[in-house]
């Protein structure tokens, strides 16, 4: 079946250690996103990228990072310098056409004691 | 740069009850617009879509919504509402202008009381 998956689905970290987020998509879609959801703030982008090797960075890319070097897989970190890391992710994907729309993966709930 | 205003936060009906949950939009060209809708901890669905055409369009689970361009508007509406039908609902608008990136409202959470 073809879709998007997230790992793992429920991440604890201590505070001040990195966390990467699993995100793969055997779509064969082009674009891939990473957003953050907070009760009450809806998705929020963190960062984007529309092609392997490049990617840019959204409204909320502070204490982020990100790789794309498959087509297929576009890995999350959180470092130590995002100050409230606590959020339900998602990522999605989609082709570069207005007229469709995004798949996103089940998401991955981080807690950070 | 586009935005999406949903102005109820949480929405409580009666099952049976039809339902209505807005959107507004802010963008200059024109709009593709989208219904997403999203059980608790899981990742978001499309319910339809709207890019040209037919201003009233279907989408699956019963739902509908209709563009006004005059409004800026994308409600989703329904006709009965059942138990099933609760969580949150997302409208979203894609940038036709070359990123083709979704920008998200901040959602709306239905209730539905038996």
């Amino acid at each position: 079946d073809g879709g998007i998956t997230q790992s793992p689905k429920y991440l604890f970290r201590k505070e001040g250690q990195n966390v990467t987020l699993s995100c793969e998509q055997n779509l064969n879609h082009d674009a891939m996103y990473w957003y953050r959801q907070d009760p009450g703030q809806g998705l929020r982008l963190i960062y984007y990228s529309q092609i392997v090797n490049d990617f840019q960075k959204g409204d909320i890319a502070e204490g982020y990072s990100v790789s794309r070097e498959k087509k297929e897989s576009f890995p999350l970190t959180v470092t130590s310098a995002q100050k409230n890391p606590t959020a339900f992710y998602l990522c999605a994907s989609s082709i570069m056409v207005a007229n469709t729309e995004a798949f996103f993966g089940q998401g991955t709930r981080l807690t950070v004691v | 740069a586009q935005s999406v205003t949903q102005p109820d936060i949480h929405i409580t009906v009666s099952e049976g009850a039809s339902l209505e949950l807005r959107c507004n939009y802010s963008y200059g060209a024109t709009p593709y617009l989208f219904w997403y809708v999203q059980s608790p901890g899981q990742g978001l669905q499309l319910l339809l879509k709207y890019f040209s055409g037919d201003t009233l369009v279907q989408g699956i689970k019963g739902f509908e919504a209709e563009f006004k361009r005059s409004q800026s508007s994308f409600n989703l509406r329904k006709p009965s509402v059942h138990w099933s039908d609760a969580a949150e609902y997302f409208c979203a608008v894609v940038d036709s202008g070359g990123s083709y990136i979704p920008t998200f409202g901040r959602g709306t959470s239905l209730i539905v009381h038996p």
